[in-house]
């Protein structure tokens, strides 16, 4: 399996709140993407990145950011957490000599009360 | 815009017969990949099957093939001899090679009959 991990798995989280998610990857793959999954709309991409400090939005860009300082890490946050983005969250790796083959960390399910 | 397209939200096979998950996609490029993935309830997302845009042959692993029409822009997943460890959730990706985005559809949930 993929080296890749994210933190944390499961999180609560009041309306107003900021919120960061974690991924972490040990391969040194250059490309990292930051998906969410809602039923009945697939996964849908909010940032990804191709490399330290390169980053760029996907379609549900808004109300997230996201940070990439190291190969290694590549952070979410969402600066006001509303409800509407309560959502499974799934990171994902790929290097240019994979074919683009995706690695998907576990997902960490993020509750918006 | 590309998109990608899965246009059965869900599909049911008797096991041990064929099924066919339908997948098309929009795109101006001509150069990219192609994939399906596959998503059983643990929630792990698998690669089933990739195919590169510059190649005619259609990709096959196992019980798993696709049949790609470039110029249809159709992207559909084969499952032979279904086994109830294929149901799942089963997602068509399109990647351009230009470009570093990896575009999912909506997905197709399989249910497997016994």
């Amino acid at each position: 399996d993929a080296g890749i991990t994210q933190s944390p798995r499961h999180k609560v989280t009041e309306t107003g709140t900021p919120v960061t998610l974690r991924c972490h990857q040990t391969e040194n793959h250059r490309y990292m993407y930051w998906y969410r999954q809602d039923p009945g709309h697939g996964l849908r991409l909010i940032h990804y990145s191709y490399g330290v400090k390169d980053t760029d939005k996907g379609e549900v860009s808004d109300g997230y950011s996201v940070s990439r300082s190291k190969t290694e890490d590549f952070l979410l946050t969402l600066e006001s957490a509303t409800s509407s983005q309560t959502s499974v969250y799934f990171c994902a790796i790929s290097a240019p000599d994979s074919h683009r083959e995706a690695f998907f960390g576990q997902g960490t399910r993020l509750t918006v009360v | 815009a590309q998109t990608v397209t899965q246009s059965q939200p869900e599909m049911s096979v008797q096991e041990a017969e064929t099924v066919t998950l339908s997948c098309t996609y929009d795109t101006s490029e001509s150069d990219y990949y192609l994939f399906w993935y596959k998503q059983p309830p643990s929630r792990q997302m698998i690669l089933v099957i990739r195919q590169e845009a510059y190649k005619q042959q259609n990709a096959t692993e196992n019980r798993f093939s696709v049949n790609f029409q470039k110029a249809a822009k159709s992207f559909s997943l084969k499952i032979s001899d279904s086994q109830l460890g294929d149901a799942a959730m089963y997602f068509c990706a399109y990647s351009p090679n230009r470009d570093d985005k990896i575009i999912f559809g909506k997905g197709t949930r399989l249910h497997i009959l016994p």
